[in-house]
Protein backbone atom coordinates (compact mmCIF):
# COMPACT_ATOMS: atom_id res chain seq x y z
CA UNK A 1 0.00 0.00 0.00
CA UNK A 2 1.22 3.61 -1.13
CA UNK A 3 1.80 5.59 2.42
CA UNK A 4 2.29 8.93 0.75
CA UNK A 5 0.70 10.81 -1.54
CA UNK A 6 2.22 13.65 -3.79
CA UNK A 7 0.12 16.46 -5.05
CA UNK A 8 0.53 17.63 -7.87
CA UNK A 9 1.32 14.42 -9.66
CA UNK A 10 2.85 17.01 -12.52
CA UNK A 11 4.49 20.40 -12.45
CA UNK A 12 6.09 22.33 -14.99
CA UNK A 13 7.96 25.88 -14.11
CA UNK A 14 9.61 28.19 -16.04
CA UNK A 15 13.65 28.27 -15.02
CA UNK A 16 14.32 30.56 -12.15
CA UNK A 17 10.88 30.34 -10.50
CA UNK A 18 10.35 27.98 -7.26
CA UNK A 19 9.22 24.69 -7.33
CA UNK A 20 6.57 23.24 -4.38
CA UNK A 21 5.66 19.61 -3.80
CA UNK A 22 3.52 18.53 -0.99
CA UNK A 23 2.89 14.96 0.49
CA UNK A 24 0.48 13.58 2.95
CA UNK A 25 0.90 10.50 4.72
CA UNK A 26 -1.73 8.08 7.12
CA UNK A 27 0.41 6.59 9.87
CA UNK A 28 2.72 7.51 12.52
CA UNK A 29 6.52 7.73 11.27
CA UNK A 30 10.20 8.35 12.12
CA UNK A 31 10.97 10.50 9.27
CA UNK A 32 10.19 11.60 6.10
CA UNK A 33 12.58 11.13 3.25
CA UNK A 34 12.66 13.06 -0.14
CA UNK A 35 14.02 11.65 -3.13
CA UNK A 36 14.61 12.46 -6.93
CA UNK A 37 14.70 9.79 -9.95
CA UNK A 38 16.20 10.89 -13.44
CA UNK A 39 14.30 9.13 -16.29
CA UNK A 40 15.27 5.29 -15.98
CA UNK A 41 17.77 6.22 -13.07
CA UNK A 42 17.55 4.91 -9.47
CA UNK A 43 16.27 7.10 -6.84
CA UNK A 44 18.64 9.98 -5.35
CA UNK A 45 18.46 10.96 -1.94
CA UNK A 46 18.16 14.85 -1.42
CA UNK A 47 16.73 15.28 2.33
CA UNK A 48 15.34 13.77 5.81
CA UNK A 49 13.71 15.09 8.12
CA UNK A 50 12.84 13.52 11.46
CA UNK A 51 9.58 13.05 13.18
CA UNK A 52 11.04 16.03 15.80
CA UNK A 53 11.95 18.70 13.11
CA UNK A 54 9.80 20.80 11.08
CA UNK A 55 11.77 22.91 8.84
CA UNK A 56 15.44 21.77 7.55
CA UNK A 57 17.40 23.32 4.30
CA UNK A 58 20.27 22.14 2.28
CA UNK A 59 21.36 24.12 -0.65
CA UNK A 60 18.07 25.02 -2.85
CA UNK A 61 15.61 22.71 -1.11
CA UNK A 62 13.74 23.50 1.66
CA UNK A 63 11.62 21.06 3.63
CA UNK A 64 8.65 21.29 6.02
CA UNK A 65 7.14 18.92 8.21
CA UNK A 66 3.64 19.20 9.71
CA UNK A 67 3.36 15.73 11.89
CA UNK A 68 -0.61 16.82 12.89
CA UNK A 69 -1.54 17.46 9.74
CA UNK A 70 0.41 14.50 8.86
CA UNK A 71 1.95 16.42 5.52
CA UNK A 72 5.27 17.89 4.18
CA UNK A 73 6.26 19.90 1.34
CA UNK A 74 9.66 20.31 -0.61
CA UNK A 75 10.22 23.58 -1.78
CA UNK A 76 13.05 23.88 -5.17
CA UNK A 77 14.44 27.59 -5.15
CA UNK A 78 15.33 29.00 -8.09
CA UNK A 79 14.62 25.91 -10.43
CA UNK A 80 17.35 25.02 -13.05
CA UNK A 81 16.58 23.07 -16.05
CA UNK A 82 18.46 20.03 -14.66
CA UNK A 83 15.85 19.94 -11.77
CA UNK A 84 13.59 18.28 -14.19
CA UNK A 85 12.96 14.68 -12.84
CA UNK A 86 10.25 12.84 -10.34
CA UNK A 87 10.47 13.52 -6.80
CA UNK A 88 9.09 10.90 -4.25
CA UNK A 89 8.49 11.82 -0.49
CA UNK A 90 8.88 8.26 1.78
CA UNK A 91 8.05 7.66 5.28
CA UNK A 92 9.98 5.13 7.62
CA UNK A 93 8.30 3.70 10.46
CA UNK A 94 9.78 3.02 13.63
CA UNK A 95 9.01 -0.65 13.90
CA UNK A 96 10.31 -2.59 10.78
CA UNK A 97 12.62 -0.38 9.37
CA UNK A 98 10.32 0.12 5.92
CA UNK A 99 10.64 2.43 3.99
CA UNK A 100 7.14 3.60 1.76
CA UNK A 101 6.99 5.36 -1.07
CA UNK A 102 4.32 7.62 -2.72
CA UNK A 103 3.49 7.87 -6.49
CA UNK A 104 5.83 11.09 -7.04
CA UNK A 105 5.50 14.45 -8.43
CA UNK A 106 7.17 15.18 -12.14
CA UNK A 107 8.37 18.13 -12.44
CA UNK A 108 9.52 19.75 -15.50
CA UNK A 109 11.40 23.00 -15.36
CA UNK A 110 11.45 24.95 -18.75
CA UNK A 111 14.60 26.99 -20.37
CA UNK B 1 33.35 3.99 -5.52
CA UNK B 2 31.10 2.61 -3.02
CA UNK B 3 27.53 2.20 -4.49
CA UNK B 4 25.30 -0.35 -5.51
CA UNK B 5 25.62 -2.42 -8.82
CA UNK B 6 22.27 -3.92 -10.58
CA UNK B 7 22.88 -6.22 -13.64
CA UNK B 8 21.78 -6.70 -16.18
CA UNK B 9 20.20 -3.39 -17.02
CA UNK B 10 17.54 -4.99 -19.48
CA UNK B 11 16.48 -7.97 -19.33
CA UNK B 12 13.72 -10.54 -21.51
CA UNK B 13 11.95 -13.19 -19.58
CA UNK B 14 9.82 -15.70 -22.03
CA UNK B 15 7.00 -17.03 -20.71
CA UNK B 16 6.92 -19.53 -18.10
CA UNK B 17 10.72 -19.25 -17.57
CA UNK B 18 12.38 -17.64 -14.18
CA UNK B 19 14.29 -15.36 -13.93
CA UNK B 20 16.92 -13.93 -11.57
CA UNK B 21 17.99 -9.78 -11.23
CA UNK B 22 21.29 -8.99 -9.63
CA UNK B 23 22.22 -6.60 -7.08
CA UNK B 24 25.72 -6.22 -5.25
CA UNK B 25 26.36 -2.93 -2.64
CA UNK B 26 29.83 -2.30 -1.42
CA UNK B 27 28.64 -0.09 1.02
CA UNK B 28 28.82 -2.60 3.93
CA UNK B 29 25.06 -1.83 4.74
CA UNK B 30 23.34 -4.43 6.82
CA UNK B 31 20.13 -3.92 5.13
CA UNK B 32 18.43 -4.43 1.14
CA UNK B 33 15.18 -3.75 -0.30
CA UNK B 34 13.77 -4.57 -3.83
CA UNK B 35 11.23 -2.50 -5.20
CA UNK B 36 8.61 -2.79 -8.78
CA UNK B 37 8.13 0.16 -10.46
CA UNK B 38 5.35 0.88 -12.84
CA UNK B 39 4.25 3.79 -14.60
CA UNK B 40 2.20 6.13 -12.63
CA UNK B 41 2.41 3.80 -9.36
CA UNK B 42 5.42 5.11 -7.73
CA UNK B 43 7.94 2.27 -5.62
CA UNK B 44 6.34 -0.80 -4.20
CA UNK B 45 8.22 -3.07 -1.91
CA UNK B 46 8.53 -6.73 -2.69
CA UNK B 47 10.90 -8.15 -0.33
CA UNK B 48 13.80 -6.43 2.19
CA UNK B 49 16.62 -7.89 4.50
CA UNK B 50 17.81 -6.78 7.81
CA UNK B 51 20.60 -9.05 8.35
CA UNK B 52 22.38 -12.02 6.32
CA UNK B 53 20.00 -14.88 5.96
CA UNK B 54 17.16 -13.19 7.10
CA UNK B 55 14.30 -11.52 5.08
CA UNK B 56 10.97 -10.11 5.15
CA UNK B 57 7.93 -9.79 2.43
CA UNK B 58 6.72 -6.56 1.23
CA UNK B 59 3.60 -5.51 -0.08
CA UNK B 60 3.71 -7.41 -3.64
CA UNK B 61 6.03 -10.43 -2.44
CA UNK B 62 3.66 -12.87 -4.67
CA UNK B 63 5.07 -14.32 -7.48
CA UNK B 64 8.99 -12.94 -6.53
CA UNK B 65 11.58 -14.65 -4.14
CA UNK B 66 14.85 -13.41 -2.51
CA UNK B 67 17.74 -14.75 -0.77
CA UNK B 68 20.69 -13.12 1.33
CA UNK B 69 23.52 -15.28 1.94
CA UNK B 70 26.18 -12.68 2.01
CA UNK B 71 25.65 -9.27 3.35
CA UNK B 72 26.42 -7.57 -0.08
CA UNK B 73 24.52 -9.59 -2.39
CA UNK B 74 20.67 -9.52 -2.51
CA UNK B 75 19.50 -11.02 -5.84
CA UNK B 76 15.67 -11.12 -6.77
CA UNK B 77 13.67 -14.29 -8.58
CA UNK B 78 10.94 -13.23 -10.82
CA UNK B 79 9.06 -16.80 -11.10
CA UNK B 80 6.47 -17.97 -13.71
CA UNK B 81 4.29 -17.03 -10.81
CA UNK B 82 4.62 -13.38 -11.52
CA UNK B 83 2.15 -13.10 -14.44
CA UNK B 84 2.60 -9.08 -14.81
CA UNK B 85 6.45 -8.96 -14.35
CA UNK B 86 7.23 -6.43 -17.11
CA UNK B 87 8.36 -3.80 -15.03
CA UNK B 88 10.80 -1.84 -13.40
CA UNK B 89 13.27 -3.06 -10.37
CA UNK B 90 14.82 -0.95 -8.29
CA UNK B 91 17.53 -2.31 -5.31
CA UNK B 92 18.15 -0.36 -2.66
CA UNK B 93 20.47 -0.45 1.03
CA UNK B 94 20.72 1.55 4.16
CA UNK B 95 22.72 1.44 7.27
CA UNK B 96 20.55 -0.24 9.86
CA UNK B 97 19.27 2.23 12.97
CA UNK B 98 16.93 5.13 12.50
CA UNK B 99 16.93 8.24 10.02
CA UNK B 100 19.17 6.20 7.42
CA UNK B 101 18.52 7.34 4.17
CA UNK B 102 18.21 4.30 1.58
CA UNK B 103 21.33 4.28 -1.95
CA UNK B 104 19.21 3.24 -5.07
CA UNK B 105 20.68 0.94 -7.88
CA UNK B 106 20.33 2.23 -11.40
CA UNK B 107 17.72 -0.41 -11.81
CA UNK B 108 17.05 -3.22 -14.53
CA UNK B 109 13.83 -2.97 -16.36
CA UNK B 110 12.49 -6.78 -17.26
CA UNK B 111 10.33 -7.07 -19.98
CA UNK B 112 8.29 -10.33 -21.49
CA UNK B 113 8.80 -11.31 -25.12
Amino acid sequence: SQQGEEDPQALSIQEGENATMNCSYKTSINNLQWYRQNSGRGLVHLILIRSNEREKHSGRLRVTLDTSKKSSSLLITASRAADTASYFCATADGGYQKVTFGIGTKLQVIP
Amino acid sequence: DGGITQSPKYLFRKEGQNVTLSCEQNLNHDAMYWYRQDPGQGLRLIYYSQIVNDFQKGDIAEGYSVSREKKESFPLTVTSAQKNPTAFYLCASRQTGNNQPQHFGDGTRLSIL
